[in-house]
């Protein structure tokens, strides 16, 4: 069946480093990537997303990065800094009429300051 | 712009009672969603809605059921609720038919079964 994987699971970095997330994806037909934010109580934030006819997007200190061919796909922080501290999510989805979304299994991230 | 909305926030039901929660979509959007999510774990789709029919099921059970109203908002309902079933519940609404492929998520309604 569908399936997202997402790796680390859990990633501290100092403030001001970059970090990276890595997913890869199982359904070829998969052509939207969304990226979330859940912070503590809330409900997931869309922070980012790319199409499957992109390679690479940047908005500010937050780019993704998309490989059909090997269908992997990563999210890159910049800068970080201490509100970057959060889970993230990636996701897939094949965009139609029930565009259900995939979610990874998600990445706690911590800023050390 | 509207964002949106869930009720209740937390609710606490006994094993075997059921449960009804309530989203309002974000306005403009047509189609709301909706996923469980188990602590420390991924929302997993239970189904979607779109002009007031369902459009799409995850793997859950018949006894996760729902409705789309004429404004678009929608009611998960949870019949027989086991205690696997606590968990956050989040609805997310989009425009279908359009350009746009976003979804937004609602805060979450946390239902705890004892």
């Amino acid at each position: 069946g569908e399936n997202v994987e997402q790796h680390p699971s859990t990633l501290s970095v100092q403030e001001g480093d970059s970090a990276v997330i890595k997913c890869t994806y199982s359904d070829s037909a998969s052509n939207y990537f969304p990226w979330y934010k859940q912070e503590l109580g809330k409900g997931p934030q869309l922070i980012i997303d790319i199409r499957s006819n992109v390679g690479e997007k940047k908005d500010q200190r937050i780019a993704v990065t998309l490989n059909k061919t090997a269908k992997h796909f990563s999210l890159h922080i910049t800068e970080t800094q201490p509100e970057d501290s959060a889970v993230y999510f990636c996701a897939a989805t094949r965009y139609s009429s029930a565009s259900k979304i995939i979610f990874g299994s998600g990445t706690r991230l911590s800023i050390r300051p | 712009e509207t964002g949106v909305t869930q009720s209740p926030t937390h609710l606490i039901k006994t094993r075997g009672q059921q449960v009804t929660l309530r989203c309002s979509s974000q306005s403009g959007h047509n189609t709301v969603s909706w996923y469980q999510q188990a602590l420390g774990q991924g929302p997993q789709f239970i189904f979607q809605y779109y002009r007031e029919e369902e459009n799409g099921r995850g793997n859950f059970p018949p006894r996760f059921s729902g409705l789309q109203f004429p404004n678009y908002s929608s009611e998960l309902n949870v019949n027989a609720l086991e205690l696997d079933d606590s968990a956050l519940y989040l609805c997310a609404s989009s425009q279908s038919g359009g350009a746009s492929y976003e979804q937004y998520f609602g805060p979450g309604t946390r239902l705890t079964v004892t």
